[in-house]
């Protein structure tokens, strides 16, 4: 079984200042993890992917989060946002490749929406 | 342009009326999936096909049905529909061998 939590539905930052949407994650196997964006009336955007190699992920848009098995985290970061990266954010886990039939399923947090103020 | 593609982008119906929505995706993937968001954002799985093939069959009602013509379309078609449908589908696919989903733009589906 696996399951998301992020932990603020909401987050109000200003522009320029720091990003930080938290995601707590549940797993039985290796799992492998995403962060995935959605602005207003949008479909989905992959914004970074962790399948157990450098616990340090690099995603687009200056994003970036770390994997940390320890805490069963896997924080969202930014040093400087952005008006346009007003969206809402999900975390997601999936089975990994040891999860027999669900690895092909992901499991999504209730998002995190982030606003952006000037 | 490559992508996942997903007609019609709005649908309103009325209850009890049937629909369908179509998928398509020319990225070369081998499987697709269908997931239902709802009005509180939140993305929950209902269907995925591996090569036409159905692999995941979530606690769906059996009024939603998926088909798989080939491995690059999936199509959801709905009887009956109910005020509870209303909702945005979106429509994923992913690589062989990868986890990750690439998402088509959604389904804005209301039933009045």
């Amino acid at each position: 079984a696996q399951s998301v939590t992020q932990l603020d539905s909401h987050v109000s930052v200003s522009e320029g200042t720091p990003v930080l949407l938290r995601c707590n994650y549940s797993s039985s196997y290796s799992p492998s993890l995403f962060w995935y964006v959605q602005h207003p009336n949008k479909g989905l955007q992959l914004l970074l992917k962790y399948t157990s190699a450098a616990t340090l992920v690099k995603g687009i848009n200056g994003f970036e989060a770390e994997f940390k098995k320890s805490e069963t985290s896997f924080h969202l970061t930014k040093p400087s946002a952005h008006m346009s990266d007003a969206a809402e954010y999900f975390c997601v886990v999936s089975g990994g490749p040891n999860s027999g039939g669900s690895n092909y399923k992901l499991t999504f947090g209730k998002g995190t929406l982030l606003t952006v103020n000037p | 342009d490559t992508a996942v593609s997903q007609t019609p982008k709005y649908l309103v119906t009325q209850m009890g009326n049937d629909k369908s929505i179509k998928c398509e995706q020319n990225l070369g993937h081998d499987t697709m999936y269908w997931y239902k968001q709802d009005s509180k954002k939140f993305l929950k799985i209902m269907f995925s096909y591996n090569n036409k093939e159905l692999i995941i069959n979530e606690t769906v009602p059996n009024r939603f049905s998926p088909k798989s013509p080939d491995k690059a379309h999936l199509n959801l078609h709905i009887n009956s529909l109910e005020l509870g449908d209303s909702a945005v589908y979106f429509c994923a696919s992913s690589p062989p061998l990868s986890y990750e989903q690439y998402f088509g733009p959604g389904t804005r589906l209301t039933v009045t």
